[in-house]
């Protein structure tokens, strides 16, 4: 099975200020149709899960464009450009190229 | 209005089994594959089970194989997931999702699973 690992897995941050989460995988998450399955899910406290970024730098529809995704291959980054209130929550990042799908192992993101 | 709502969630027995159910509206539900997703009290996130558009492939996490087995009625617009030989770790809040590789998805509240005696 492909191994997600995320890092940090606690992020401390300062409203305002920019946050990265790293996520590296396994294996290549290029598939063979040529796209790279990689999702990036954020949880807020108490809710379902939602979709911020799909095939690793498409932003979701009615996402925030602080919000970027980028990597390739094995390596794969979520910033967000300057964090607001509601940030606060998991992130988990995904990968849908290979079965069984996997998810990371998730970073909180908190106020210090 | 898009809506996944699952149901069938409950107290079960250690070696008991359930069916849960996910109704979806607002898309067409015949031409995309579907999926369970579980989170465990306080845990991440794990994939649990993928069905195609047509029902003709699954595939499932290592840890359900085998006891678990997810099916479609396209004609009813329903997603299912039978539960069997459920075990305590199989506690957890399941979500079904509109498939997650896509452009667009669509995920549900979730319903919760609790097996405990």
């Amino acid at each position: 099975d492909v191994v997600m690992t995320q890092s940090p897995l606690s992020l401390p941050v300062t409203l305002g200020q920019p946050a990265s989460i790293s996520c590296r995988s396994s294996q290549s998450l290029v598939h063979s149709d040529g796209n790279t399955y990689l999702n990036w899910f954020q949880q807020r406290p108490g809710q379902s899960p939602r979709r911020l970024i799909y095939k690793v730098s498409n932003r979701d529809s009615g996402v925030p464009d602080r919000f970027s995704g980028s990597g390739s291959g094995t390596d794969f980054t979520l910033k967000i450009s300057r964090v607001e209130a509601e940030d606060v929550g998991l992130y988990y990042c995904m990968q849908g190229t290979h079965w069984p799908q996997t998810f990371g192992q998730g970073t909180r993101l908190e106020f210090k | 209005e898009v809506q996944l709502l699952e149901s069938g969630g409950d107290l079960v027995q250690p070696g008991g089994s359930l069916r849960l159910s996910c109704a979806a509206s607002g898309f067409t539900f015949s031409s995309h594959a579907m999926t369970w997703v579980r989170q465990a009290p306080g845990k991440g996130l794990e994939w649990v089970s993928t069905i195609r558009s047509s029902g003709d492939n699954t595939y499932y996490a290592d840890s359900v194989k085998g006891r678990f087995t997810i099916s479609r009625d396209n004609s009813k617009n329903t997603l299912y997931l039978q539960m069997n030989s459920l075990r305590a770790e199989d506690t957890a809040v399941y979500y079904c999702a509109k498939d997650l590789r896509s452009t667009v998805i669509y995920w549900g509240q979730g319903t919760l699973v609790t097996v405990s005696s």
